[in-house]
């Protein structure tokens, strides 16, 4: 069966620091997969999108970059960290039109 | 400009009452959504609709896609405590363009069932 892992779990970092947040997902291969933010429980913002190895489509301007260095892996990086950056990250796997989510990572950026 | 706008946003009832929560958008989609998030997980995929006019149920919830794939909404009949969560809807865009296969969601609506 197919799974998803992301990690860390929560994470604290000083503003101006870097930041680097794996997904990985087993069982599968060639996998379409998304980096979401969510803000205070609410919805998801799309970040990044990438369908294949080196493949990254980013939604919104901001502070964060991505890479899909092998093919069932997705890494989303900052090279320094603001304030706004705090929030939730979730990666996600969509085999087709439905999602299947990682367990998140919580941000603080202090 | 979101893309999908659901409402109400926040919604706070006692166990046993029936709630709807709607999501509406000026997109069409090939097929829509809708997910439960609790605090600190990620969200959890509740059903897939696919065809204009489609009604799912799932125990007590109905999920309705509306006839032109442009919004859909899901109900809730006799709340219970464990209903309690943020719910989601996301919609998938059709072929054509670079939106093709994005999921967008809409801003969530917080349920909370009160005993």
């Amino acid at each position: 069966s197919q799974t998803i892992h992301q990690w860390p779990a929560t994470l604290v970092q000083p503003v101006g620091s870097p930041l680097s947040l794996e997904c990985t997902v087993e069982g599968t291969s060639n996998p379409n997969l998304y980096w979401y933010r969510q803000a205070a429980g609410r919805g998801l913002q799309l970040l990044f999108y990438s369908v294949g190895i080196g493949q990254i489509s980013s939604e919104v301007p901001q502070n964060l970059s991505a890479s899909r260095p092998q093919d069932r892996q997705f890494i989303l990086s900052s090279k320094k960290l603001l304030l706004s950056d705090s929030g939730f990250y979730l990666c996600a796997w969509v085999p087709g039109g439905e999602a299947f989510f990682g367990q998140g990572t919580r941000l603080t950026v202090v | 400009t979101q893309l999908l706008e659901q409402s109400p946003q926040f919604l706070s009832i006692q166990e046993g009452e029936n709630l709807t929560v709607y999501c509406n958008s000026s997109s069409v989609f090939s097929s829509l959504q809708w997910y439960r998030q609790e605090p600190g997980e990620g969200p959890v995929l509740l059903v897939t609709v696919v065809t204009g006019g489609e009604v799912k149920k799932l125990k007590r919830l109905t999920f309705q896609f509306g006839d032109a794939r442009k919004d859909s909404s899901l109900h809730i009949t006799a709340a219970q405590t464990g209903d309690t969560g943020l719910y989601l809807c996301a919609g998938r865009r059709g072929i054509g363009g670079t939106s093709y296969g994005k999921l967008t969601f809409g801003q969530g609506t917080i349920l909370t069932v009160h005993p």
